[in-house]
Parts: structure tokens; C-alpha cells; sequence
């Protein structure tokens, strides 16, 4: 167990449908990132927050929205699913933000497993 | 941004053989290099990294080397074993920036 929980593990929904994937970080660290996973494209970041900001923006798409509350947990919010979202998703947690001096590991969760049909 | 490649996708190798995974980055200023390790139904886990003030980290069976002026980076697994079955992900960090992953390689080892 990395820490790190995200739910649910699998998802099934419909094209159009909106969904909401959720992480809890490891118990101190103050970032979360998001990550999909598909077959053809490895890893993709996707967003980062850091202690309920912002921090940075990868190749998230206009219908994807994703917030860190208070207690730092966070949601990935898909909308207007299309067949080409199922993918895995991935939430990862870190002390600090990236970039920060000293070691700042990820600490990936199982994923998400999101299948549209 | 940063553009990372990795090479093989795919490789098969008999238990006890050792395994060389390459990646190449783009950015001359990414400074960390860290691999991770992804086995069936889990997350990516760390399983050893770089900076580039080091040329060479060993960890056991595992070791990354690194060659800042052809900015090529690679995974050296000696005496492999069935359990090392698994993807790996290399990827690539520069200053304030966000990790680029590779796209993996399937790492096969048959007993």
C-alpha cells in the first residue's frame, strides 16, 4: 500500500456521462497530481495542486476539472465523456511541489479505471 | 517542453540475464531522473533515481547511469528474476517543471 487511495478502482459509464474520480494523499504530503494512462500514450500529466492551489497544467482537456479541498484530498471531475477518455488515472502525492530543492518523490495510488462505452 | 523517448518498448530475457533500458531527453537543463517500476493492477512505484550532478547510482541489482552531454540516461537490471517482470517508466525533470514520462517498456523475464 503506497499511501496514496484513490476510488473508485473501476468505473463503467456511457458516453456523455460525467464522473468524478477521488484521491486522498499520503498522510503529509501536500501535493497531488493527476495522471492518465492510456496504451498508446504512457503517462500524461494532467494537473497539479498544491496545498488547494493550483500549480501547474499539463494536457488536461477543456471537460476535465479537478480541485484539492481543505483537507487536501482532491476530485478529478470528467464531463461529456467520449470513448476515447477510458483510460487508466492516476493520482499521485508529494511533500512539495515539483521543482522544489531536495528529494521530492511521487507516490503513485492504484489508479482509476475509467471504460466508456 | 521536455520530450522524453524510451527504448526498448518490449523486451523478453531469460531469468538470470541482464536487462538495459535507454531513454533520451530533450531539455539539456532536466537535472532528475527517476524510474519507476509498475506491476499488473498497481500504480508506478520509485524504484531508484538520478541528478545530474552523479553519473551512476547503484542500488542492489538495479543501477541508472547517466550521460549529461549525449543527454541519455539508462536501467541496468543484473541476474533478473521472474518477480522483475513488469513495466518500467523512465522520466525526466527540469527546474520547477513537472516529470516527463516515457512510454514504457514491458520487461519480460521467463524462468
Amino acid at each position: 500500500d503506497s499511501g496514496v487511495t484513490q476510488t473508485p478502482k473501476h468505473l463503467i459509464t456511457a458516453t456523455g456521462q460525467r464522473v468524478t474520480l477521488r484521491c486522498s494523499p499520503r498522510s503529509g504530503d501536500l501535493s497531488v497530481y493527476w495522471y492518465q494512462q492510456s496504451l498508446d500514450q504512457g503517462l500524461q500529466f494532467l494537473i497539479q495542486y498544491y496545498n488547494g492551489e493550483e500549480r501547474a497544467k499539463g494536457n488536461i482537456l477543456e471537460r476535465f476539472s479537478a480541485q484539492q479541498f481543505p483537507d487536501l484530498h482532491s476530485e478529478l471531475n470528467l464531463s461529456s465523456l467520449e470513448l476515447g477518455d477510458s483510460a487508466l488515472y492516476f493520482c499521485a502525492s508529494s511533500a512539495r511541489p515539483q521543482g522544489s530543492s531536495g528529494a521530492n518523490v511521487l507516490t503513485f495510488g492504484a489508479g482509476s479505471r475509467l471504460t466508456v462505452l | 517542453g521536455e520530450n522524453v523517448e524510451q527504448h526498448p518498448s518490449t523486451l523478453s530475457v531469460q531469468e538470470g540475464d541482464s536487462a538495459v533500458i535507454k531513454c533520451t531527453y530533450s531539455d539539456s537543463a532536466s537535472n532528475y531522473f527517476p524510474w519507476y517500476k509498475q506491476e499488473l493492477g498497481k500504480g508506478p512505484q520509485l524504484i531508484i533515481d538520478i541528478r545530474s550532478n552523479v553519473g551512476e547510482k547503484k542500488d542492489q541489482r538495479i543501477a541508472v547511469t547517466l550521460n549529461k552531454t549525449a543527454k541519455h540516461f539508462s536501467l541496468h537490471i543484473t541476474e533478473t528474476q521472474p518477480e522483475d517482470s513488469a513495466v518500467y517508466f523512465c522520466a525526466a525533470r527540469s527546474g520547477y517543471s513537472t516529470l516527463t514520462f516515457g512510454k514504457g517498456t514491458m520487461l519480460l523475464v521467463s524462468p
